[in-house]
């Protein structure tokens, strides 16, 4: 099946900084990406998607990079808060044998050092 | 809207019990799914419906049955609980926006559950 992993399990950064997260998939085939947060004790929240046809795209201190070559894909946070403090997923969506799925990554615990 | 909402919150079994998790949304999405968080594992997919009275397997669905008879509910059974599903599961509900056509996809609490 597909798989999509992490490069680096923690990720500690000072307050103010910027924030990177990366991400590598398998399956050439997923045509979207989603990266969420997740705070102790509680569901993952959706921050920001990709679609297969974009390199990148922005929203509010977050951007995506988005690298199809090599099955990349990249979290920025800017000027990190001690907010930002969470596990980070990227997940990666298209169809399967078993219909439209998703799959996760194990996380990146981002810890921002006030 | 409450959204997507998972009872109980905590439960603990001993080995061969069953139960019920319970998840309920109110968006009217078609799509909805439990997952499994164990630590190093990330969230796997447990089982899935696209629909009322639709259910599917999803990489990890040994030891759980599921049903969907109402858009809004999607309970998911322990029949004979064992530790090693001890882990914490989410619920999630997700629809098709039809301008783009993503999938946005929204999780539940999540229900800690131990089995001893």
């Amino acid at each position: 099946g597909e798989s999509v992993g992490l490069h680096l399990p923690t990720l500690s950064v000072q307050e103010g900084d910027n924030s990177i997260i990366n991400c590598a998939y398998s399956n050439s085939a997923s045509d979207y990406f989603i990266w969420y947060k997740q705070e102790s004790g509680k569901g993952p929240q959706f921050i920001i998607d990709i679609r297969s046809n974009m390199d990148k795209r922005q929203g509010q201190r977050v951007t995506v990079l988005l690298n199809k070559t090599v099955k990349h894909l990249s979290l920025q946070i800017a000027a990190t808060q001690p907010g930002d403090s969470a596990v980070y997923f990227c997940a990666e969506n298209g169809q399967t044998r078993a219909g439209n799925q998703f799959y996760f990554g194990t996380g990146t615990s981002l810890t921002v050092i006030p | 809207n409450a959204g997507v909402t998972q009872t109980p919150k905590f439960q603990v079994l001993k080995t061969g019990q069953s139960m019920t998790l319970q998840c309920a949304q109110d968006m009217n999405h078609e799509y909805m799914s439990w997952y499994r968080q164990d630590p190093g594992m990330g969230l796997r997919l447990i089982h899935y419906s696209v629909g009322a009275g639709i259910t599917d397997q999803g990489e990890v669905p040994n030891g759980y049955n599921v049903s969907r008879s109402t858009t809004e509910d999607f309970p998911l059974r322990l029949l004979s609980a064992a530790p090693s599903q001890t882990s914490v599961y989410f619920c999630a509900s997700s629809y098709r926006s039809p301008g783009t056509g993503d999938y946005e996809q929204y999780f539940g609490p999540g229900t800690r559950l131990t089995v001893t």
